[in-house]
């Protein structure tokens, strides 16, 4: 079974340019995540999705960052303009939920450092 | 808000040694996870724990929840090198879905 797909792996960017990253969950995973991971720290979510419908955005900045989860599968995670800050990996996760476990898998993130 | 707490956030351990890692957190949930990380790579699912008094065993390393308590253990038996890893808990935000994830504990097991 293939697991969690993202793309690209690195991504190196001037401050305020765009970005984007990509994710694949897998397959029949109704529930998609998107964490960010600062250096020697453990995961923050970002935005979480049941389906297409974005059910916590809360940590989302929303002034600079965007997601979409078309028809329910693939996700796009957008920063515009990226920041000196937002150097970091961010992570893709999906589980199977309302099975009681929920419990996530991770793809293999993507490094962005912004110069 | 919930927080999760892991100590040590370092352990340097010899090989064929046993140690505990713990993980407390501030409000109730059922539901806790343990994932491993090795350097530049991503988290690999290693424990679910959904229960009071649930205990989980995969070779060397035995994890245990504790809901009254609000801890969970992560055990080592006789450590080898290839436990060398970033080790975390999370901890489902009010049966969510929703984890919070500890700092991390990393692990270096010496020959």
């Amino acid at each position: 079974e293939a697991g969690v797909v993202q793309s690209p792996r690195y991504k190196i960017i001037e401050k305020k340019q765009p970005v984007a990253f990509w994710c694949n969950p897998i397959s029949g995973h109704n529930t998609l995540y998107w964490y960010l991971q600062n250096l020697g720290q453990g995961p923050e979510l970002l935005i979480r999705y049941e389906n297409e419908e974005a059910v916590d955005d809360s940590q989302l900045p929303k002034d600079r960052f965007s997601a979409e989860r078309l028809k329910g599968v693939d996700s796009t995670l957008k920063i515009q303009p990226a920041e000196l800050g937002d150097s970091a990996v961010y992570l893709c996760a999906s589980s199977l939920t309302g099975t009681g476990v929920g419990e996530q898998f991770f793809g293999p993130g993507t490094r962005l450092t912004v110069l | 808000e919930l927080k999760v707490e892991q100590n040590p956030l370092f352990l340097s351990m010899q090989e064929g040694k046993n140690y505990t890692i713990y993980c407390n957190y501030s409000t109730t949930s059922d539901r806790l996870y343990w994932y491993r990380q090795d350097p530049g790579k991503s988290l690999e699912s290693l424990f679910v724990l959904l229960s009071n008094g649930a205990v989980k065993q995969e070779g060397r390393l035995m994890a245990s929840l504790d809901t009254k308590a609000r801890l969970s253990t992560l055990h080592i038996t006789a450590a080898v090198h290839d436990l060398s890893a970033t080790y975390f808990c999370a901890v489902d935000m009010d049966s969510s879905y929703k984890l919070i994830f500890g700092s991390g504990t990393r692990l270096l097991v010496r020959p």
